[in-house]
């Protein structure tokens, strides 16, 4: 069965400092990755999907294949980035919606 | 559009009671999923429906149940309640047939179970 692993449940950052929130998965098919994050008093919401390999909010994420990991990484944080972070998989090619997510990592940017 | 909308917000039951939960995708979404989080757990996933059509089960026993109305509006069922049942209910509507892991959440129902 496929998981999720985000090591890290809590995570404090300096306004303006690299952010790096970890992901890793096992999964031996096709799979694909997203981050949702959930703002304080916000709905859980999609973030960005590795198939669309673009930067939301000055966030990216690459896939690595060989070391089945899916980190989420900023170059300079800032205080509204501060959120749980939820790393999520699916599986391509069922034909479904079934996410199987991670235990979140809630980030806090300190000013 | 309006949002993800899920009734009620906040519910108290006591052990061996049954709740359902109501769930209204965006309009034009045919696919529902719904997830329980708890804080031990997380985010779980309990089962998707798109057009009345259960697509896919997670790992819960049969006291959880779900439907799938012609109007896309789902209902999730929990009989014979457990306090370990005690979690924040989470339905997610999506708008693409195949699945595209793009899902859209609704504020989630929040039931205790004494």
């Amino acid at each position: 069965a496929q998981r999720v692993t985000q090591p890290e449940k809590l995570l404090s950052v300096f306004k303006g400092a690299p952010v790096e929130l970890k992901c890793n998965y096992s999964y031996s098919g096709s799979p694909e990755l997203f981050w949702y994050v959930q703002y304080s008093r916000q709905r859980l919401q999609l973030l960005l999907r590795h198939i669309s390999r673009e930067s939301i909010k000055g966030f990216t994420a690459d896939l690595n294949k060989g070391e089945t990991s899916f980190h989420l990484k900023k170059p300079f944080a800032q205080e509204e980035d501060s959120a749980m972070y939820y790393c999520a998989l699916r599986l391509a090619n069922f034909g479904n919606e079934k996410l199987t997510f991670g235990t979140g990592t809630r980030l806090t940017i300190i000013p | 559009k309006a949002g993800v909308t899920q009734t009620p917000r906040y519910l108290i039951k006591t052990r061996g009671q049954q709740v359902t939960l109501s769930c209204s995708p965006i309009s034009g979404h045919r696919s529902v999923s719904w997830y329980q989080q708890t804080p031990g757990q997380g985010l779980q996933f309990l089962f998707e429906y798109f057009s009345e059509t259960q697509r896919n089960k997670g790992n819960f026993p049969g006291r959880f149940s779900g439907r799938q109305f012609s109007n896309s509006r789902s209902e999730m069922n929990v009989s014979t309640l457990e306090l370990g049942d005690s979690a924040l209910y989470l339905c997610a509507s999506s708008s693409t047939s195949g699945g595209s892991g793009e899902l859209f959440f609704g504020e989630g129902s929040r039931l205790t179970v004494l």
